[in-house]
């Protein structure tokens, strides 16, 4: 059974940093492309980065490049978003989701772990 | 405001059929069939309905359909069902910039 176990959320100041962390289960991690989507208060879904499965491309939506990093390690069976210069606009859910063999349907879903980003 | 267009809210019977559209662009929905369908219950993480425009995972019930013409994707619930009511969100593929778009969600109401 593929699970997906999202952590690392929490409250941060402005311009502060954050580790989230996926723990992936039930299929081969590395076979797969893994993606980060967040979810503000009552908003929609919005993508923030996707991750090759030998973690050798990544990709980050416009609003994050230059401050957010996705990374993977295989031999863990781990996904990553390390976090940058927090702004109060990335306060949502963040959600890890595994990607299919196109790298583009989100297959299977985490439970989420908030960011709350305020002083 | 969302790459992809939604109407925020639908409603049906139960039995009925209802359509959500979600309109993008010739850059997204209108150039790729990687077109996605999402459902969300409250306080839940999203669950994938429809992909590649047509098709279903495994375990989606058949009431669940999806087309596309054009620029304008389509999800087709027939057969409405109290446990239908959530909020229901597009996708597409955008190209390696982009890479992945969604829609501001619509909110389907079981009357």
């Amino acid at each position: 059974e593929v699970q997906l176990v999202d952590s690392g959320g929490g409250l941060v100041q402005p311009g502060g940093s954050l580790r989230l962390s996926c723990a992936a289960s039930g299929f081969t991690f590395s076979s797969y492309a893994m993606i980060w989507v967040r979810q503000a208060p009552g908003k929609g879904l919005e993508w923030v980065s996707t991750i090759s499965g030998s973690g050798g491309s990544a990709y980050h939506a416009d609003s994050v490049k230059g401050r957010f990093t996705i990374s993977r390690d295989n031999s863990k069976n781990a996904l990553y978003l390390q976090m940058n210069s927090l702004r109060a606009e990335d306060t949502a859910v963040y959600y890890c989701a595994k990607g299919d063999t196109s790298g583009v349907n989100l297959v299977y879903w985490g439970q989420g772990t908030l960011v709350t980003v305020s002083s | 405001q969302s790459a992809l267009t939604q109407p925020p809210s639908a409603s049906g019977s139960p039995g009925q059929s209802v359509t959500i559209s979600c309109t993008g662009t010739s850059s997204d929905v209108g150039n790729y069939n990687f077109v996605s369908w999402y459902q969300q219950h409250p306080g839940r993480a999203p669950k994938l309905i429809i992909y590649e425009v047509i098709k279903r995972p495994s375990g989606v019930p058949d009431r669940f359909s999806g087309s596309k013409s054009g620029n304008t994707a389509s999800l087709t619930v027939s057969g409405l069902q109290a446990e239908d009511e959530a909020d229901y969100y597009c996708s597409s593929y955008a190209g390696t910039n982009k890479f992945v778009v969604f829609g501001g969600g619509t909110k389907l109401t079981v009357l």
